[in-house]
């Protein structure tokens, strides 16, 4: 089936270690590229985005994500975490078909670093 | 940034009852709405996407008649769980976005829902 895959569900990290968070999909064509940070107690939060262009990716607060077509990859990289960057991640795609958008997520990896 | 209102964020209601749950896009106007449903310690499952002025497309598995959507306006999707049972029990999330081929989505608080 098609779908959004998160190969990590639980990392634990100390602080200034670096992170790499894995995601795969499986749909054709074009697609759009997303992750989404959710802290705890607060929404869910656009961290980066892909489209077209360079396949490297920066966003918000050091993070940065690569899209590597033949892979159907998009994984998500910090060099150094910080406690602060203890939530939930979640990669998403989005993508044009059956005459509407569809906004489909991965099933989150819990990130907790420890001070 | 854009502001997305979900009433309510929790209800309890009765087996075989109707419950209706408001997302509001607060100073946006959003053509396209997305309701999710999560499970605890699960991921978001996309339940249908709303477009204003049309009828929702509907995930495979998702039942229709039970969730009933209405985008009525640009501002405002809403989402009835008709006739209710304890297996509907869960945390629905609405999103909107001012784009919804490229653009990122706001979320609701999301609604927690306790069938009894």
């Amino acid at each position: 089936a098609q779908s959004v895959s998160q190969h990590n569900h639980h990392v634990i990290l100390s602080e200034a270690a670096s992170l790499e968070l894995g995601c795969n999909y499986s749909y054709g064509g074009t697609v759009n590229l997303f992750w989404y940070v959710q802290y705890p107690g607060q929404h869910l939060q656009l961290l980066l985005k892909y489209f077209s262009g360079d396949p490297l990716v920066k966003g918000i607060k050091g993070f940065e994500a690569e899209f590597i077509k033949s892979k159907f990859s998009f994984n998500l990289r910090k060099p150094s975490v910080q406690w602060s960057d203890t939530a939930e991640y979640f990669c998403a795609v989005n993508r044009f078909t059956s005459g509407t958008y569809k906004y489909i997520f991965g099933t989150g990896t819990r990130l907790k670093v420890l001070a | 940034g854009a502001v997305v209102s979900q009433h309510p964020s929790w209800v309890i209601c009765k087996s075989g009852t109707s419950v209706k749950i408001e997302c509001r896009s607060l100073d946006f106007q959003a053509t396209t709405m997305f309701w999710y449903r999560q499970f605890p310690k699960q991921s978001l499952m996309l339940m249908a996407t709303s477009n204003e002025g049309s009828k929702a497309t509907y995930e495979q598995g998702v039942e229709k008649d039970k969730f009933l959507i209405n985008h009525a306006s640009l501002t405002l999707s809403t989402l009835t769980v008709t006739s209710a049972h304890p297996e509907d029990s869960s945390f629905y999330i609405c999103s909107a976005a001012i784009s919804p081929g490229t653009g990122e989505l706001f979320f609701g608080s999301g609604t927690q829902l306790s069938v009894l």
